[in-house]
């Protein structure tokens, strides 16, 4: 089952733009990642906050977590087409055993050149 | 070791047959995941393999869906009588440790059932 929801379902920006996408989750988590996925792709691993975490920097990537609220979000500033991509939001529960992500249905960002 | 490999690619088969896809995960790592993947959707955890032990399988993994890790190197997840709705990309995924540093994905398997 999905864990969350990402927000919002789409998004079209233009190149150089700032681009947002918020992730809201309903269980406690040990751990929160975003992964990139281009069409027909597999995913790739861009960025791990930890639960203890507040904010987390990555080249132009800018995560943060706000776990009173069970919602991060990804920043992706001045954006590429190259940055066109579904991106998602994956959690890892908290407790001992627990390995698996548990994934949202992500957000699709288009850049246009 | 350029990641984690998945063969085929693409799978085409015909109601009722049986399938096998194959994961190769990065060498040094001992966990490995299974996941698929439908259209407009994120992916869903099916199996988790950590060394040659599965340790975790989805109430998704109806008795049709198998899954094995001989070795604890390469997997294998078989599909018998594959059905309209087994369609979907099968992802598998690696990790060293509890995710603390991510998982790395395969390109994926896509699966169309006909």
């Amino acid at each position: 089952s999905q864990q969350g929801e990402e927000d919002p379902q789409a998004l079209s920006i233009q190149e150089g733009e700032n681009a947002t996408m918020n992730c809201s989750y309903k269980t406690s988590i040990n751990n929160l990642q975003w992964y990139r996925q281009n069409s027909g792709r597999g995913l790739v691993h861009l960025i791990l906050i930890r639960s203890n975490e507040r904010e987390k920097h990555s080249g132009r990537l800018r995560v943060t977590l706000d776990t009173s609220k069970k919602s991060s979000s990804l920043l992706i500033t001045a954006s590429r087409a190259a940055d066109t991509a579904s991106y998602f939001c994956a959690t890892v529960a908290s407790g001992a055993g627990s390995y698996q992500l548990t994934f949202g249905k992500g957000t699709k960002l288009s850049v246009i050149p | 070791d350029t990641g984690v490999s998945q063969d085929p690619r693409h799978k085409i088969t015909k109601r009722g047959q049986n399938v096998t896809f194959r994961c190769d995960p990065i060498s040094e790592h001992n966990r490995l995941y299974w996941y698929r993947q439908t259209l407009g959707q994120g992916p869903e955890f099916l199996t988790y393999f950590q060394n040659e032990a599965q340790l975790e399988k989805s109430r998704l993994l109806s008795d049709r869906f198998s899954a094995e890790r001989p070795k604890g190197s390469f997997s294998t997840l078989e599909i018998q009588r594959t059905e309209q709705g087994d369609s979907a990309m099968y992802l598998c995924a690696s990790s060293l440790d509890r995710g603390h540093g991510g998982y790395t994905f395969g390109s994926g398997t896509r699966l169309t059932v006909v």
